[in-house]
């Protein structure tokens, strides 16, 4: 089965620095790569997603990047601000629209980014 | 903008004993889904539901699991028999094609 890799677990930046983020998967089926962020108390938030037909996408000061060939895809936060500070979740599937499955979401282990004022 | 809600947010409960984790996914959405994530870990996939099925369960989703959609609205969890191990934050989640939205998540305790 799929198999995801995060990295680093832990990220300290100063505010206005840019943060990098990366995951590697396993399964070469997988086909959709969402990031969640995650703050204390709540559930994950989508932040961005990116399709394999696609090898890069920017939302604002958030972006990702995605290199098939490798099997790894990256978020990048630039611009970094103390509200950016939380846990921030890769996660990988192959959603299948027939036989009634959307693919169940594989999670990395999670980075805890804390940005610094 | 629509969002998944659960209830309770917080559930203690003695071991032994069934619990009900409930949520209503957003409207329009067609799969549902319950994850756990164990503190300090990350969030694990536990079964998914369409068309008033199961889709996929994980290994984790053994028999004391079971979910139900029990009218048009909500979406349960049931464990039968609550372990120690069972102790967790339980999110629900929904989506109408690949983009999954999670609820704010049930954290349930058995002592």
């Amino acid at each position: 089965g799929e198999n995801v890799e995060q990295h680093p677990s832990t990220l300290s930046v100063q505010e206005g620095d840019s943060a990098v983020i990366k995951c590697t998967y396993s399964d070469s089926a997988s086909n959709y790569f969402p990031w969640y962020k995650q703050e204390l108390g709540k559930g994950p938030q989508l932040i961005i997603d990116i399709r394999s037909n696609v090898g890069e996408k920017k939302d604002q000061r958030i972006a990702v990047t995605l290199n098939k060939t490798a099997k790894h895809f990256s978020l990048h936060i630039t611009e970094t601000q103390p509200e950016d500070s939380a846990v921030y979740f890769c996660a990988a599937t192959s959603p299948a629209y027939y036989g009634g499955s959307q693919g169940n979401l594989i999670f990395g282990k999670g980075t805890k980014l804390s940005v610094k004022p | 903008e629509p969002e998944v809600t659960q209830t309770p947010s917080h559930q203690v409960t003695q071991m032994g004993q069934e619990v009900i984790l409930r949520c209503v996914p957003i409207s329009n959405h067609l799969y549902f889904y319950w994850y756990r994530q164990i503190l300090g870990q990350k969030v694990e996939f536990l079964v998914s539901f369409y068309n008033n099925e199961i889709s996929e369960k994980s290994e984790i989703f053994d028999d004391q699991f079971s979910v139900e959609r029990p009218d048009g609205s909500n979406f349960t969890l049931k464990i039968r028999s609550t372990k120690l191990e069972d102790s967790a934050m339980y999110f629900c989640a929904s989506s109408e094609f690949e983009t999954q939205y999670f609820g704010p998540g049930t954290r349930l305790l058995v002592l």
